[in-house]
């Protein structure tokens, strides 16, 4: 079954820092991948998305992502964040024609 | 916004009780999707809907029932409620299999 991992339960960088949250895959084939974000007391809200193609995705928010196969993974990074950008992150892929299955978030912390 | 809306944002009651969560999916969307997050499990896929079938199922306990409407619109049902089950529960559409999922803002339930 597939599986994402998220390296790093919490994170905190300073304002105006670049960011970098680390997302790690199994899957067989090529996998459909997702980055949500949650803000406190909010729903889930996508971010960007990988099918196929380009591996270095645009996102919104100024977010951006790359695959890399030989890696298993898909990066989240920020050249600049703000302090808007603490949430909680989620990295998903989906499993079959139906679910996604979650990594277990990165929450993030901006330093002022 | 996402589009995706669900009711009620909050609930409150006690263990053995039953309760109803409402999904509302994006126009045109026929892919309704239900998950589970709590602090323990993480992000969990409870059960798929599309067109008003069910497609898939994850880890839904027997005492969770889902269906979606003609009209589309979904509910999750949840009976002989623990104190468990207290969790945020998230909805979301997608036009079909393996396409993007959008969530709504989430039900917050909470068993005492």
């Amino acid at each position: 079954a597939q599986s994402v991992t998220q390296p790093d339960i919490h994170i905190t960088v300073s304002e105006g820092a670049s960011l970098e949250l680390r997302c790690n895959y199994s899957y067989g084939a090529t996998p459909y991948l997702f980055w949500y974000v949650q803000s406190p007391g909010q729903g889930l809200q996508l971010l960007l998305k990988y099918f196929s193609g380009d591996t270095l995705v645009q996102g919104i928010k100024g977010f951006e992502a790359e695959f890399k196969r030989s890696q298993s993974s898909f990066n989240l990074r920020k050249p600049s964040v703000h302090w808007s950008d603490a949430a909680e992150y989620f990295c998903a892929v989906v499993q079959g024609a139906q679910k996604l299955v979650f990594g277990q978030g990165t929450r993030l912390t901006i330093n002022p | 916004d996402s589009g995706v809306t669900q009711t009620p944002k909050h609930l409150i009651t006690a263990t053995g009780q039953r309760v109803t969560l409402r999904c509302s999916p994006r126009s045109g969307d026929l892919s309704v999707y239900w998950y589970q997050q709590s602090l323990d499990q993480g992000l969990q896929f409870l059960i798929q809907y599309y067109n008003g079938e069910e497609r898939a199922k994850g880890n839904i306990l027997e005492r969770f029932s889902a269906q979606q409407f003609p009209d589309l619109h979904s509910e999750l049902n949840l009976s002989s409620l623990e104190l468990g089950d207290s969790a945020l529960y998230f909805c979301a559409s997608s036009v079909g299999a393996r396409e993007t999922q959008y969530f709504g803002p989430g039900t917050r339930l909470l068993v005492l």
